[in-house]
């Protein structure tokens, strides 16, 4: 059975970093993309990059571009989310999603949820 | 930059009633169109890829519809189980979601 398992909720301060972290088991790590969405509270999906587990090429929405940085290490099966500087606003639960090739979500992690307050 | 809008925000429905989500994305994307369902404090789940191709265990009260830049996720008899937040995304490119529909008890 594939399963994503992500890491647990964290509490920050503004200008903290974090990363936060995306686990798979139960099928190849490296034949499908990885991908981060952001829900913020009681709204709705954003995506917001992918990677390439098997050579760590990523994309990133122009709306996380720069502000977040997604990594991989594949001998762990385990994918990343980074922050270098955290804002109020980063509050959010942030989902991990396997992506096959030209096609959609089809196995999510269970969420983590961010919290940055002061 | 390429939008995808639902309609309608929020629906009130009953047990047994026909409900129907629509999509419009702002240009073609010819069937790259998919469903999912999310409940609360839950992952989403994947309904529906290639407009109308129904996921493994998706009960077949669910049908998807439509190409180009309309289309449609209806749900032929809603259960007690349905009632939760539907998205449609584009997959192609940049991975665009719907703002969301929520399928509330009336």
């Amino acid at each position: 059975e594939v399963q994503l398992v992500q890491s647990g909720a964290e509490v920050k301060k503004p200008g903290e970093s974090l990363r936060i972290s995306c686990q798979g088991s139960g099928d190849s790590f490296t034949s499908y993309w990885i991908t981060w969405v952001r829900q913020m509270p009681g709204k709705g999906l954003e995506w917001m990059g992918r990677i390439n587990p098997s050579d760590s090429y990523t994309n990133y929405s122009p709306s996380f571009h720069g502000h977040v940085s997604i990594s991989v290490d594949k001998s762990i099966s385990t994918a990343y989310l980074q922050w270098s500087s955290l804002q109020a606003s980063d509050t959010a639960m942030y989902f991990c999603a396997r992506q096959p090739i030209g096609e959609p979500f089809d196995y999510w992690g269970q969420g983590t949820l961010v919290t940055v307050s002061s | 930059d390429l939008q995808m809008t639902q309609s309608p925000s929020t629906l009130s429905a009953s047990v047994g009633d026909r409900v129907t989500i629509t999509c419009r994305a702002s240009q073609s994307i010819s069937s790259w169109l998919a469903w999912y369902q999310q409940k609360p404090g839950k992952a989403p789940k994947l309904l529906i890829s290639d407009v109308s191709s129904l996921e493994s265990g998706v009960p077949s009260r669910f049908s998807g519809s439509g190409s180009g830049t309309d289309f449609t996720l209806t749900i032929s008899s809603l259960q007690p189980d349905d009632f939760a937040t539907y998205y449609c995304q584009h997959y192609n490119t940049y991975w665009t979601f719907g703002q969301g529909t929520k399928v509330e008890m009336k």
